[in-house]
């Protein structure tokens, strides 16, 4: 079956670092997502990414599609407190689209402190 | 974003149970889908729903398990005999630009 890796899975970083996670795997995907889930809710919708290549920003969120569909990363940059939570990766088969079976990565746990 | 609800927040049930998983209120969506997220794991696709018809399902989403859109507006998920290891959250999505998550249903299997 079609499996993402999700890496790292936990971090503890300063208030006002940079943090990196990325997804990779050995099928193409052709629409990747970004989600962050806080304790006891459903996951929120960070960045979509629907193009190869495709380099993404929401505020000080970061995304990138990788060239050969296997693989995508998120950047934090300036962490603050409220960045906590769990962050997800999900690949979509069908491109150009969020329509269908997402496949979600094992979650990065990020942990910020002041 | 659109505002996605599920009730119960939390269902406490006896194995063999019958339980109803509830996402309200949906109107004027045609694609819905329900995930799974056993805790400390990752979410992992049920099933997703069409046009009143299943499109897709996973391996997990088996004879136990069905959908339905009974009266036009609530999405549900039943699992007719509830064992521990359906023990889990479980998370309606609705389509519009992309899946819009609910809050989730835990559910607990004693």
């Amino acid at each position: 079956g079609q499996q993402l890796n999700q890496s790292p899975q936990s971090m503890f970083i300063q208030e006002g670092e940079d943090v990196s996670m990325n997804c990779t795997s050995s099928s193409i995907f052709n629409t990747w997502l970004w989600y962050k889930q806080d304790p006891g809710e459903g996951p929120v919708l960070l960045i979509a990414l629907y193009k190869a290549g495709e380099l993404t920003s929401n505020g000080r969120l970061t995304a990138q599609f990788g060239i050969t569909r296997k693989d995508s990363f998120l950047n934090i940059s300036a962490s603050i407190p409220s960045d906590v939570g769990i962050y997800f990766c999900a690949g979509l088969r069908s491109g150009g689209t969020s329509y269908g079976k997402l496949t979600f990565g094992q979650g990065t746990i990020l942990t910020v402190h002041p | 974003e659109p505002e996605v609800t599920q009730t119960p927040s939390h269902q406490v049930t006896q194995m063999g149970q019958e339980v109803i998983l509830r996402c309200v209120p949906i109107s004027n969506h045609l694609y819905f889908y329900w995930y799974r997220q056993i805790l400390g794991q990752k979410v992992e696709f049920l099933v997703s729903f069409y046009n009143n018809e299943i499109s897709e399902k996973s391996e997990i989403f088996d004879d136990q398990f069905s959908v339905e859109r009974p009266d036009g507006s609530n999405f549900t998920l039943k699992i007719r005999s509830t064992k521990l290891e359906d023990s889990a959250m479980y998370f309606c999505a609705i389509q519009t630009d992309t899946q819009y998550f609910g809050p989730g249903t835990r559910l607990t299997v004693l």
